[in-house]
């Protein structure tokens, strides 16, 4: 079946530490992956996404690139910031906007 | 980007009553929206589809019966918690998917938290 691995959490970092949250996903077909953010007491935002095998996804400083040899889409950020403080989530979804099946979410906490 | 809102925020109820929960796309259209439970500390897990003026297609495990999907217009879908559990105690979101543009995203809303006593 479908499914997505994430690193377990929780991580916490100080502030402007080099940040990876790993994901590795298992698809029946080529899945398009994604990369969604949840801040306390807010919805789930989409925070990037790859169609394709090599496409690199980025936003607010954030970057994934979609590994299709090693089925893998980790997060990656140079620089956190307090801010940034959140449950990631790793998602595939096998038909670009249709269903999303979620990794665990990884909680992200980074201390000033 | 799309904003999704859900109604109500979180809810308590006694067990054996019925509790509706709506999203609404509050700027698109959204002729599909889906329906995710989470539990505490994990993932989010698909209960099902929901199709403006079709029925809902609920994932292996879901009961229809009990998860009642009504998607009546093209900004709201509502799920109905019938006859409620304590076991049925959970965080309940949706999302819409926004096709504006090619851009084909779901926007999720901010969940409500359903606890049956």
């Amino acid at each position: 079946g479908n499914s997505v691995t994430q690193m377990e959490g929780p991580v916490t970092l100080s502030e402007e530490a080099f940040l990876t949250i790993n994901c590795t996903y298992t698809a029946t077909g080529y899945p398009s992956l994604f990369w969604y953010v949840q801040y306390p007491g807010e919805g789930l935002q989409l925070l990037l996404k790859a169609t394709k095998a090599d496409d690199k996804g980025s936003n607010k400083g954030f970057e994934a690139t979609y590994r299709k040899e090693t089925t893998s889409f980790h997060l990656e950020k140079g620089s956190v910031q307090v801010s940034d403080s959140a449950v990631y989530f790793c998602a595939l979804s096998l038909q670009y906007g249709n269903k999303l099946v979620f990794g665990a979410g990884t909680i992200l906490r980074v201390k000033s | 980007g799309a904003v999704v809102s859900q109604h109500p925020s979180w809810v308590i109820c006694k067990s054996g009553t019925s509790v509706k929960i709506e999203c609404r796309s509050l700027d698109f259209q959204a002729t599909t929206m889906f329906w995710y439970r989470q539990f505490p500390k994990q993932s989010l897990m698909l209960m099902a589809t929901s199709n403006e003026g079709s029925k809902a297609t609920y994932e292996q495990g879901v009961e229809k019966d009990k998860f009642l999907i009504n998607h009546a217009s093209l900004t709201l879908s509502t799920l109905t918690v019938t006859s409620a559990h304590p076991e049925d105690s959970s965080f309940y979101i949706c999302s819409a998917r926004d096709s504006r543009g090619g851009t084909d995203t779901q926007y999720f809303g901010p969940g409500t938290r359903l606890t049956v006593l």
